[in-house]
């Protein structure tokens, strides 16, 4: 069974740099997926992130791109999101998923909830 | 970006009634639709893709259908564990997918 958890601080000042890690268990990460990172603020709808595939090539939503890099490291079989100057914008739950060639999300993690505050 | 709106926000429905959940999309996405079910601290579930198909271990009584911009989510006979938030995403445009606002479904 494919399992997906994020992990990572939960509590952020403003500027500081959200750091999440996603653990795929179940299935390689090396397979031929793209992984993704989406976000949904308190109230609001999901958001998109971006996705990375095992070989590091990424894709990020334009609207964050200046802020965002993803990362990959399979001898752990985990891969990673940084969002540089958080703001309160920035709160929201954070869920990581395996993208299938099809393009939707299948399975889910079960999402962390980080909170940027002073 | 393709606006995915859903409706009603809110359904209220009895158990073992059917539910009726739409989604539109502000341009046509041809089939390139899935829905998701989203229960609190859980994982989102993929229900559907591709409209129409049940993803693997879904039960027959949720179904999909439509096309182009209007879409629809049944649930034929609510069950306890149906009672969730419903989402659609479009996934027509590599990388630009979008998610509607969600549908609750709640106990009448």
């Amino acid at each position: 069974q494919v399992q997906l958890q994020e992990s990572g601080p939960g509590l952020l000042k403003p500027s500081d740099t959200l750091s999440l890690t996603c653990t795929v268990s179940g299935y390689s990460i090396s397979n031929n997926n793209w992984w993704g990172w989406m976000r949904q603020p308190p109230g609001k709808g999901l958001e998109w992130i971006g996705y990375i595939r095992y070989s590091g090539s990424t894709t990020y939503n334009p609207s964050l791109e200046s802020r965002v890099t993803m990362s990959v490291d399979t001898s752990k079989n985990q891969f990673s999101l940084r969002l540089y100057s958080v703001t309160a914008v920035d709160t929201a739950m954070y869920y990581c998923a395996r993208k299938e060639p099809g393009n939707w999300f299948d399975p889910w993690g079960q999402g962390t909830l980080v909170t940027v505050s002073s | 970006e393709i606006v995915m709106t859903q409706s009603p926000a809110t359904l209220s429905v009895s158990p073992g009634e059917r539910a009726t959940l739409s989604c539109r999309a502000s341009e046509s996405v041809s089939s390139n639709l899935a829905w998701y079910q989203h229960k609190p601290g859980q994982a989102p579930r993929l229900l559907i893709y591709g409209a129409s198909t049940r993803a693997t271990s879904i039960p027959a009584r949720f179904s999909g259908s439509g096309s182009g911009t209007e879409f629809t989510l049944t649930i034929s006979s609510l069950q306890a564990e149906d009672f969730a938030l419903y989402y659609c995403q479009q996934y027509n445009k590599w990388p630009l997918f979008t998610f509607g606002p969600g549908t609750k479904v709640d106990i009448k």
